[in-house]
């Protein structure tokens, strides 16, 4: 599975749109690029996935570039709940379904 | 709301012990994994189970062992839990078509 490159830590002021961005530029044809989120160590939450178009869901959206070697998850409208690590993972749609997570990045919200 | 349960959530333990942490989902899925985070660490992937039978050891090597009997049921077992094991630990499962792994809200174990 790919590596993926996050910035450790990021503020967003409440209300405003986060956009946390992500490199996967070893991304292989067959992979998908998933992100989770984790609220002060309670267990990791899905947010949205995508392979190749841009995605969108009640939660985020995800932007996916061209050449797939990188990402934006999107939160529109940032509240003080959204403060989590947010995990960008690259997975294959072939494999035991394992995720690899990385360091994440803490998004801090802030009023 | 994710239906995937721990217990206990919280365990202190002395060193030497047998310990085992519980897990179950009631959605009916194959796969289910055990990940290992240490505070402020990345989750890191230690058991998982296709479905009932199979286990498979992750990629972080753990002295733990784990088995799947039934489908809604993949305890963990700690033999003789050392200060080492120190750890939360997070149970997940996911149904065989879906992208999203459902996680439990973890066992945070403190052996002294």
């Amino acid at each position: 599975d790919a590596k993926t490159t996050q910035p450790p830590s990021m503020d967003c002021a409440e209300g405003r749109a986060a956009n946390l961005p992500c490199n996967h530029s070893t991304i292989s044809g067959n992979e998908y690029v998933y992100w989770y989120r984790q609220i002060h160590s309670q267990g990791p939450q899905y947010i949205i996935h995508g392979l190749k178009n841009n995605e969108t869901n009640e939660m985020a959206s995800l932007i996916i570039t061209e050449d797939r070697k990188s990402s934006t998850l999107i939160l529109p409208h940032a509240t003080l709940r959204d403060t989590a690590v947010y995990y960008c993972i690259v997975r294959s749609s072939s494999n035991t379904g394992k995720l690899i997570f990385g360091q994440g990045t803490t998004l801090q919200v802030k009023p | 709301e994710a239906d995937i349960y721990q217990t206990p959530r919280y365990l202190v333990i002395g060193t030497g012990k047998k310990i085992t942490l519980e897990c179950s989902q009631t959605m009916g899925h194959d796969k289910m994994y055990w990940y290992q985070q240490d505070p402020g660490m990345e989750l890191h992937l230690i058991h998982y189970s296709y479905g009932v039978n199979s286990t498979e050891k992750g990629d972080l090597s753990s002295e733990s062992t784990v088995s799947r009997i039934r489908t809604e049921h993949f305890p963990l077992t700690l033999e003789s839990a050392r200060p080492s094991h120190t750890s939360q630990y997070l149970c997940a499962s996911r149904a065989l078509d879906s992208p999203e792994q459902y996680f439990g809200p973890g066992t945070r174990l403190t052996v002294t």
